[in-house]
C-alpha cells in the first residue's frame, strides 16, 4: 500500500497569512493526487485534482503543486471560512489512500 | 446535478452485518466508479471499496474478507455489506463518485452527506 504522510497535523495562522500543507507519498504516484477540504459535520469537498488542477468553483487562493512523492497545498491568503481539515489522497493505485489530515485554525 | 444519499441502520450489533445503500439522483449510475469511504469519529478517511458497471470491483485489502459491494442499475443504487462488525467499525460512512474524464479515472468529485453507523449491543 502507498502511505500518505501529511504535515503538520495542526496549523494555526492569522487571517491573510500564506499557509502551506505538505503531503508525502511512500512511493511515486505521478500526479495522481487530490486535496479535499472537510468542515466539521460535513462531507469532504474536492479542491485540487491531478496535483495542481483547481476544481471548478474553488477560490483561486487555493493551489496545489508537486509530483512524484512530494506535494503541497497552499492557501495564499487564509480566510475565516477556510477553517477546516484538509486531506490529500493517492489515486494512482489501489488501495486508494488518504493522508492523516491537517487541521487549520485561525490564530 | 448529481446527488448521493446514504441510507441504512444507524445501529448495528457486534458480529452482525452492516448494510448500507447509496441512491444516485440527477444522473445515471452507469459509466462511473462508485466508492464507499468511512471516517471513525475524530479520525481520518479510509477507502473501503469501489464498483464500476458491476464487473469491475476492488476492495481495500484491510477489509476485503468482510466486505461486499454491489450495484443495482435499475434502481440507480449501489450497496455495501460489512460482516462481523466490531466497535472498530463505528464510523461515518460516505458514498462517493470518481469522475471519468476520457480514459482517466479521476478524484472523488461528488460525496454523499454521510451516515453515522454505531456498532454496539
Amino acid at each position: 500500500d502507498i502511505q500518505m504522510t501529511q504535515s503538520p497535523s495542526t496549523l494555526s495562522a492569522s487571517v491573510g497569512d500564506r499557509v502551506t500543507i505538505t503531503c508525502r507519498a511512500s512511493q511515486s504516484i505521478n500526479n495522481w493526487l487530490a486535496w479535499y477540504q472537510q468542515k466539521p459535520g460535513r462531507a469532504p469537498k474536492l479542491l485540487i485534482y491531478k496535483a495542481s488542477n483547481l476544481e471548478t468553483g474553488v477560490p483561486s487562493r487555493f493551489s496545489g503543486s508537486g509530483s512524484g512523492t512530494e506535494f503541497t497545498l497552499t492557501i495564499s491568503s487564509l480566510q475565516p471560512e477556510d477553517v477546516a481539515s484538509y486531506y490529500c489522497q493517492n489515486y494512482n493505485s489501489v488501495p486508494l489512500t488518504f493522508g492523516g489530515g491537517t487541521k487549520v485554525e485561525i490564530k | 446535478q448529481v446527488q448521493l444519499q446514504e441510507s441504512g441502520p444507524g445501529l448495528v450489533k457486534p458480529s452482525e452485518t452492516l448494510s448500507l445503500t447509496c441512491t444516485v439522483s440527477g444522473g445515471s449510475i452507469s459509466g462511473y466508479f462508485w466508492s464507499w469511504i468511512r471516517q471513525p469519529p475524530g479520525k481520518g478517511l479510509e477507502w473501503i471499496a469501489y464498483i464500476y458497471n458491476s464487473d469491475n470491483i476492488n476492495y481495500n485489502p484491510s477489509l476485503k474478507s468482510r466486505v461486499t459491494i454491489s450495484v443495482d442499475t435499475s434502481k440507480n443504487q449501489f450497496s455495501l455489506k460489512l460482516s462481523s462488525v466490531t466497535a472498530a467499525d463505528t464510523a461515518v460512512y460516505y458514498c462517493a463518485r470518481r469522475r471519468v474524464v476520457g480514459v482517466t479515472v479521476d478524484a472523488f468529485d461528488i460525496w454523499g452527506q454521510g451516515t453515522m453507523v454505531t456498532v454496539s449491543s
